[in-house]
């Protein structure tokens, strides 16, 4: 599996925006790239997904580089509950590979 | 819709014991996948179960087995119970026919402690 590049942790202040780095640098070409979170004591949640082209969804955006050797989730206007540990994962388009390879992922804190 | 549920949430067992959680997915998922999840190894998958055969494995040893039933429920056994074995045990549910795309939704987790 391709691996990606997290910062072990970020803090952000409340209400203002957060960007979450991911390096992919061996990314092939059928990869997306997916984000999820574990907020404490839950189970992870999907966050947003990508392959090419920048996302938005309810949650966040995801900005992917040209190349698709980086990406950036973009969370607009963090909030207590946006504390959490994010996960930069990339999936191979193959059908029925279900497989979530985490990394140790950014570890985010917000500061009220 | 209910969401993954998994039972049961809290366990406690003795080294040399087996043990054996369950997931239910969210209704109309057909792939059910279980993940470990340690402070010191992160997430890591164990297997992934989809209409009853498993179809992919992740590389723990074979004390871990699990089994998925005609109605998409999942089991997960793990026999001759290590320390190290100390855990919480994730199950993700997913449609599963889809390609790399396809949304995992996770449950709250079994949390499985081996004294």
């Amino acid at each position: 599996d391709a691996k990606t590049t997290q910062p072990n942790s970020m803090e952000s202040n409340e209400e203002e925006p957060v960007h979450l780095p991911c390096n992919h640098s061996t990314i092939s070409g059928t990869d997306y790239i997916h984000w999820y979170r574990q907020l404490p004591s839950q189970g992870p949640e999907y966050v947003i997904h990508g392959l090419t082209s920048n996302v938005n969804n309810r949650m966040a955006s995801l900005a992917i580089a040209e190349d698709r050797k980086s990406s950036t989730l973009i969370l607009h206007r963090a909030t207590l509950r946006d504390a959490a540990v994010y996960y930069c994962i990339l999936r191979d388009t193959n059908f029925g590979n279900e497989k979530l390879t985490f990394g140790t992922g950014t570890r985010l804190t917000i500061i009220p | 819709k209910a969401g993954v549920t998994q039972t049961p949430r809290y366990l406690i067992k003795t080294r040399g014991q087996q043990v054996t959680l369950s997931c239910s997915p969210i209704s109309g998922h057909r792939s059910v996948s279980w993940y470990q999840q340690t402070p010191g190894q992160g997430l890591q998958f164990l297997f992934e179960y989809f209409s009853e055969t498993q179809r992919n494995k992740g590389n723990f040893p074979g004390r871990f087995s699990g089994r998925q039933f005609s109605n998409s429920r999942s089991e997960m056994n793990v026999s001759t119970l290590e320390l190290g074995d100390s855990a919480l045990y994730l199950c993700a549910s997913s449609l599963g026919g889809t390609v790399g795309f396809d949304e995992q939704y996770f449950g709250p987790g079994t949390r499985l402690t081996v004294t």
